[in-house]
């Protein structure tokens, strides 16, 4: 496609359930990213991709959230027992140079909006 | 601590009017630097890249510039118009990427 998709765009569910958001990179793109944007607040690293590996977890926030990518391509942020602090927008973003010192410009979703009641 | 400051947090212009949205980043060892805007309810829409070695990028009525020493950048909308009313923010590229609060910009007909 033309550009980063994700899916679903709005996602409500109970706390307690699990999750998964997808990513659509832009094709060709090694680099993927995860955000979270909490209402009120700002955009927040949660992971980077490159390739299929994640060199930088660290800003997973709990042990309840998990990534992965295939293929470098789709990747898939699952969040398990949600919370109602996990309500938030999820975005994904892509660049096209591998590695963090590539320094390429990011392309990013439309997001997904979680609501977990 | 690698942290991104954006003043003002709101701003409200005439159309027409040219102006300024400041960033400013506390760790100087950047890789580079985006401008955004974030439209309600939507995504980011990327503006402008700046790497670490230019100093200034520029795309139609946009022009940012980077002053890394000082860690310093700014956003300046020429001729503003009320298609331009949205939320700009600022990114920082280190290990992982840095964003600003944002400045939320009104422009009024």
């Amino acid at each position: 496609g033309a550009g980063v998709s994700q899916s679903p765009s709005n996602k409500v569910t109970e706390k307690g359930k699990d999750v998964e958001l997808r990513c659509d990179p832009i094709s060709g793109h090694t680099a993927l990213y995860w955000y979270r944007q909490s209402l009120g607040q700002g955009l927040e690293f949660l992971i980077y991709f490159q390739g299929n590996s994640a060199p930088d977890k660290s800003g997973l926030p709990s042990d309840r959230f998990s990534a992965e990518r295939t293929g470098g391509s789709v990747s898939t942020l699952t969040i398990q027992r949600t919370q109602q602090e996990d309500s938030a927008v999820y975005l994904c973003a892509s660049s096209s140079l591998s590695g963090i010192a590539g320094g390429n410009e990011q392309f990013f979703g439309p997001g997904t909006r979680l609501t977990v009641l | 601590k690698q942290e991104v400051t954006q003043i003002p947090a709101a701003l409200s212009v005439p159309e027409g009017e040219n102006l300024v949205l400041n960033c400013s980043f506390t760790d100087s060892a950047i890789y580079n630097l985006q401008w955004f805007r974030q439209d309600p309810g939507k995504g980011l829409t990327s503006l402008l890249l700046i790497q670490s070695s230019q100093r200034e990028q520029t795309s139609g009525r946009l022009n940012a510039s980077l002053d890394k020493s000082s860690g310093r950048s700014t956003l300046y909308i020429a001729a503003s118009q009320p298609g331009d009313s949205a939320t700009y923010l600022c990114a920082v590229r280190y290990n992982d990427m840095r964003f600003g609060a944002g400045t939320r910009l009104t422009v009024k007909p």
